[in-house]
């Protein structure tokens, strides 16, 4: 079974740039999450989509970042303009069913960002 | 939400049994317990989960006490490759957010 697939892998930007990040997960999924870790840090949860509505994203800073699930599938996250503290791996996650009572939630490896 | 409190970081030896504490005192009723482990330059992975009491796998045990304030990770006879950060996350299928706490990193000496 193929695995949460996020793309790019690394990227590195300068500050008041732009950058998108593209995460298709496991095929059947209907929940996805953007999450974002900083260095030494647990991972923050950003955005929760159901299908392709939006759950819960409270922690996601919409003056700068936005994120879509058009077709309930794949997503993509993006962040405009940049700052130096946007630096982190932003780690995009599905579950089949909402939250996790019996069920798992499947993290891709990650995109790298720094922003310099 | 379930805050977490879990020891920063932890050392073992090859080959002996580790115990990670997680304290959720405010654990909702219908929260179950997960535990993730993660590498260096990967995502989390999902380790065990449970509800109550004792729950085991091929990989660990995970001991709940009645009152489910805490839980506790077991991993038997660790080798190197155990060495990663280890996080607890209660949560429910009731659409909260799944909050992680800082982990317990966890180092495997020869």
């Amino acid at each position: 079974e193929a695995g949460v697939a996020q793309s790019p892998r690394y990227k590195i930007i300068e500050k008041r740039q732009s950058v998108a990040f593209w995460c298709n997960p496991i095929s059947g999924h209907a929940t996805l999450y953007w999450y974002q870790q900083i260095l030494g840090q647990g991972p923050k949860l950003l955005i929760q989509f159901q299908n392709n509505g939006v759950v819960d994203d409270s922690q996601l800073p919409k003056d700068r970042f936005s994120a879509e699930r058009l077709k309930g599938v794949d997503s993509t996250l993006k962040i405009q303009p940049a700052k130096l503290e946007d630096s982190a791996v932003y780690l995009c996650a599905s579950s089949p069913l909402q939250g996790y009572s019996g069920n798992t939630i499947y993290f891709g490896e990650g995109s790298w960002l720094t922003v310099v | 939400l379930a805050k977490t409190t879990q020891p920063i970081s932890m050392d073992s030896y090859e080959g002996q049994e580790v115990n990670i504490t997680c304290s959720h005192n405010n654990i909702a009723t219908n929260d179950y317990i997960t535990w993730y482990q993660q590498f260096p330059s990967q995502g989390p992975r999902f380790i065990i989960q449970g509800y109550k009491t004792k729950v085991t796998n091929e990989v660990a045990s995970l001991f709940i006490p009645a009152d489910r304030k805490s839980s506790t990770l077991s991993l038997p006879r660790v080798s190197l490759s155990d060495t990663a950060v280890y996080y607890c996350l209660p949560g429910n299928n009731a659409g909260n957010m799944l909050t992680f706490g800082g982990g317990t990193r966890l180092m495997v000496k020869p």
